[in-house]
């Protein structure tokens, strides 16, 4: 079936260091993929998405390029801060119905 | 509020007992999700409406667990004679329609602990 895998937690880095959240994905068609945030208290948000192979999805300083060829959907951003810590969930749907798949999700702590 | 509103937010029951729990889409989203999030897990699919039929239930886990949503707007999920395992997260989540590029809204979820 439909599933994703991505890098276990947790990290913690210092506030501009670089973070890196890898994805792979296994899908039956041809997924939609997505990035989503739960930051503390709060509720799922979505942070950015591609629909179709070498789409990148950019927000808030994060970018995921779409790869099909390494069905992979990395998450990058160049200097995090320390309101980026979060939970992140990487996740994909196949077709319009948008059901999700998630990934176990990574938490990540920006250190001051 | 116009986000997606779920209650109660936290629910204690014991064990063999029958909840409900609710979700209040936003106004006019005609695409209804519920979602369950175990502890350290993401969330799992369970039951995807489109108005008031639900388009695919295959994610419910038993018979144990139905959800309704009768005039296209509220919906509800039910949890008969519940277990322990049944602890976690339940999430809704609304979309405007069914469409490929409309985005997904998630309420803060109900946390459910059977004891």
């Amino acid at each position: 079936g439909d599933s994703v895998t991505q890098m276990e937690g947790p990290v913690t880095l210092s506030e501009e260091a670089f973070l890196t959240i890898n994805c792979t994905y296994t899908a039956t068609g041809y997924p939609s993929l997505f990035w989503y945030v739960q930051y503390p208290g709060e509720g799922l948000q979505l942070l950015l998405k591609a629909t179709k192979a070498d789409d990148k999805g950019s927000n808030k300083g994060f970018e995921a390029t779409y790869r099909k060829e390494t069905t992979s959907f990395h998450l990058e951003k160049g200097s995090v801060q320390v309101s980026d810590s979060a939970v992140y969930f990487c996740a994909l749907s196949v077709g319009n119905d948008y059901k999700l798949s998630f990934g176990a999700g990574t938490t990540v702590t920006v250190r001051a | 509020g116009a986000g997606v509103s779920q209650t109660p937010s936290n629910k204690v029951t014991e064990k063999g007992k029958y909840v409900e729990l609710r979700c209040d889409p936003i106004s006019g989203h005609t695409a209804l999700y519920w979602y369950r999030q175990s502890l350290g897990q993401g969330p799992e699919f369970l039951i995807y409406f489109q108005g008031t039929g639900a388009a695919d239930d295959s994610g419910l886990p038993n018979d144990r667990f139905f959800a309704v949503r009768p005039e296209g707007s509220v919906s509800t999920l039910k949890i008969q004679r519940t277990e322990r395992g049944d602890s976690a997260v339940y999430l809704c989540a609304s979309r405007l329609n069914a469409g490929r590029n409309t985005e997904a809204f998630f309420g803060q979820g109900t946390r459910l602990t059977v004891v």
